[in-house]
Formats: C-alpha cells, sequence, structure tokens
C-alpha cells in the first residue's frame, strides 16, 4: 500500500510568488492533515480535513494561505504571496474516520520550501 | 492552550549508551500521548504512543510511560544503537488521535559507534 506522497519535495521561490503543494494521503483515508516546521521549531499544526470538509483550520497564519480538498481525495496548499517567514518544511498526513481503537496519523516526507 | 515542552538538542551519545529525552507537556483534559521519529530523508513515523495514564508505550526498544502526576512522557532506551540517529518529537492529541497533534520541538539525536 502506497503511503503519504507530497510534492514536490523541495521548492525554491522568490518572495511575493505563488507556490502550490500536493498532498496524496492513503487511499481511503477521510482525515488529511497539514502541519509546518519552520527553522527548526516545533511542528506546528495547519488546518484539519474530514473528506472535502475543513474540520479545523485554526492553524492557517493568515488569508495568504489557502487550502482545498476537492473530491476529498488529494489536498493542494497555495501560497500566495509568498512571505520569507514561509519558509520551511510542509507536512502532510493521514489516517481513517474510524480506527481501532486508536486513528494512527501516517505523515509524508514534507515539501521543503524556501522563500528568497 | 496545549503545548509540549521536550528536552533541547543536539544530544549525541556512543554506541550501547543509556538514552533519555525528557518530555513534558501542558493540556486540558486528558491527551494521548505519543513520540514520533523522523530518520533522515524520511517522513515522520510513530514510534509509540499511550492513551492514558499510566500506561507504557514500547517499540523497537523504546519505552515511555505517561505520568499524569507530572504531566510528563519521557522517552527512553537501554542500549541506543547508531541506526537510532533521527530526530525525535514529543507530541499530544485528544479523541484518541482524530484531532490536531501539538508537537514539542524535537531533538535530534546522534549516535556515533
Amino acid at each position: 500500500e502506497a503511503g503519504v506522497t507530497q510534492f514536490p519535495s523541495h521548492s525554491v521561490i522568490e518572495k511575493g510568488q505563488t507556490v502550490t503543494l500536493r498532498c496524496d494521503p492513503i487511499s481511503g483515508h477521510d482525515n488529511l492533515y497539514w502541519y509546518r516546521r519552520v527553522m527548526g521549531k516545533e511542528i506546528k499544526f495547519l488546518l484539519h480535513f474530514v473528506k472535502e470538509s475543513k474540520q479545523d483550520e485554526s492553524g492557517m497564519p493568515n488569508n495568504r494561505f489557502l487550502a482545498e480538498r476537492t473530491g476529498g481525495t488529494y489536498s493542494t496548499l497555495k501560497v500566495q504571496p509568498a512571505e520569507l517567514e514561509d519558509s520551511g518544511v510542509y507536512f502532510c498526513a493521514s489516517s481513517p474516520l474510524r480506527g481501532d481503537p486508536y486513528n494512527e496519523q501516517f505523515f509524508g516526507p514534507g515539501t521543503r520550501l524556501t522563500v528568497l | 492552550g496545549d503545548s509540549v515542552t521536550q528536552m533541547e538538542g543536539p544530544v549525541t551519545l556512543s554506541e550501547e549508551a543509556f538514552l533519555t529525552i525528557n518530555c513534558t507537556y501542558t493540556a486540558t483534559g486528558y491527551p494521548s500521548l505519543f513520540w514520533y521519529v523522523q530518520y533522515p530523508g524520511e517522513g515522520l513515523q510513530l514510534l509509540l504512543k499511550a492513551t492514558k495514564a499510566d500506561d507504557k508505550g514500547s517499540n523497537k526498544g523504546f519505552e515511555a510511560t505517561y505520568r499524569k502526576e507530572t504531566t510528563s512522557f519521557h522517552l527512553e532506551k537501554g542500549s541506543v544503537q547508531v541506526s537510532d540517529s533521527a530526530v525525535y518529537f514529543c507530541a499530544l492529541s485528544f479523541n484518541f488521535g482524530n484531532e490536531k497533534l501539538t508537537f514539542g520541538t524535537g531533538t535530534r539525536l546522534t549516535i556515533i559507534p
């Protein structure tokens, strides 16, 4: 079974440009999460989808970030326009809607974003 | 809000040494607690978990006990190997993992032969 995949693995852009990150969860996983780790600090939650609906977007830093999950499958996270402080590693994770008895979140390898 | 504080790194140990990485948490209610590990070039993997007080999680020789009285979940291993070199993250979550994970800052561990 394929794991969580993320694309691209690395992205280098200039301040003001737009970048779109993609996450493909494990097939059948309805929960999808986005996290990021900035400057070697703690990994911080961004948002949580259940199928195509945003369950919790309390971690989204500002309106330059837009996440979508059309059809409840893959998800995209767009940053527009990118700022220097957006540099970091963006992780995606997925889990089934009902675990037995616990829902482990499975993580992708991350996308390293560098904004110059 | 909820938070996790873990031991600052980096930590360097010799092979076969005893490992402790401290983790304490602040949370309203009773979270589930986790240790995740990130090996070089890979994504995060769940190492072990505990879902209630006094539970002990264990995997690959690592252990951690959920201590409600000290709000701690310290990671231990009796004899580390070079292959244990990685970044270790302590985390908490509610609702049996259906909600967001709150992570600590991570501890980079390097084991030298």
